[in-house]
């Protein structure tokens, strides 16, 4: 099915354990997204890719590294998973500046780090 | 730094009345905006978008924009606001660097 795809949808995990969401997209858009979403912050930027193998630092980039050998995928890993990483993540695509489009979302990854 | 804001953490309205929910951006050049919908435990869906041409943007479910360059505003308004709007509401800014910027998000409650 086309579209963008998260997973696990749910997660727990304990503290100090590395743990990998994943993201796929079947558009083939170049860019690529990854937030968190906290109550009171609203939706921040983690990193961001422009295109395979480019990668860039968004808001909160700390305890998190990112991946994207291939275009469709951008996984987000948490090298030592702290409670303050307990959050949803979400992952997003769009195409590139010559034709902006709206960035289409993946319904969320819930991960709780207890 | 760019940067979106959101000034209200919620809007209150009377189903049937008109509601506003406002954005303010700020950007380096043109600026590409966006508003987006959360319903709870859902993922963001897009509501409409102002890359370029009229400052009024007609989008989905009825909602429309207005972007106003000199007051860097790019506000959300309905003519008349409906029990399943309730939502929590974003608008975005795609930076010069490409990044997709949000703001805090505004919870909108309309009561009938």
């Amino acid at each position: 099915d086309a579209g963008i795809t998260q997973s696990p949808r749910y997660k727990i995990t304990e503290t100090g354990r590395q743990v990998t969401l994943m993201c796929h997209q079947t558009w083939s858009h170049s860019y690529m997204f990854w937030y968190r979403q906290d109550l009171g912050h609203g939706l921040r930027l983690i990193y961001y890719s422009a295109a395979a193998d480019i990668t860039d630092k968004g808001e909160v980039p700390d305890g998190y590294v990112v991946s994207r050998s291939k275009t469709e995928n951008f996984p987000l890993t948490l090298e030592s998973a702290t409670r303050s990483q307990t959050s949803v993540y979400f992952c997003a695509s769009r195409t590139p500046w010559g034709s902006i489009t709206e960035a289409f979302f993946g319904q969320g990854t819930r991960l709780t780090v207890v | 730094a760019q940067s979106v804001a959101q000034p209200e953490d919620q809007v209150n309205v009377a189903e049937g009345n008109p509601l506003t929910v406002k954005c303010t951006y700020s950007v380096s050049g043109n600026p590409y905006l966006f508003w987006y919908v959360q319903y709870p435990n859902r993922g963001l869906q897009f509501l409409l978008k102002y890359i370029t041409g009229d400052n009024l943007v007609k989008g989905s479910y009825g909602f429309e924009a207005e972007f106003n360059k000199s007051q860097t505003s790019f506000h959300l308004k309905k003519p008349s606001a409906l029990v399943s709007d309730s939502a929590l509401y974003f608008c975005a800014v795609i930076s010069n660097t490409g990044k997709l910027i949000f703001g805090q998000g505004t919870t909108l409650q309309v009561k009938p």
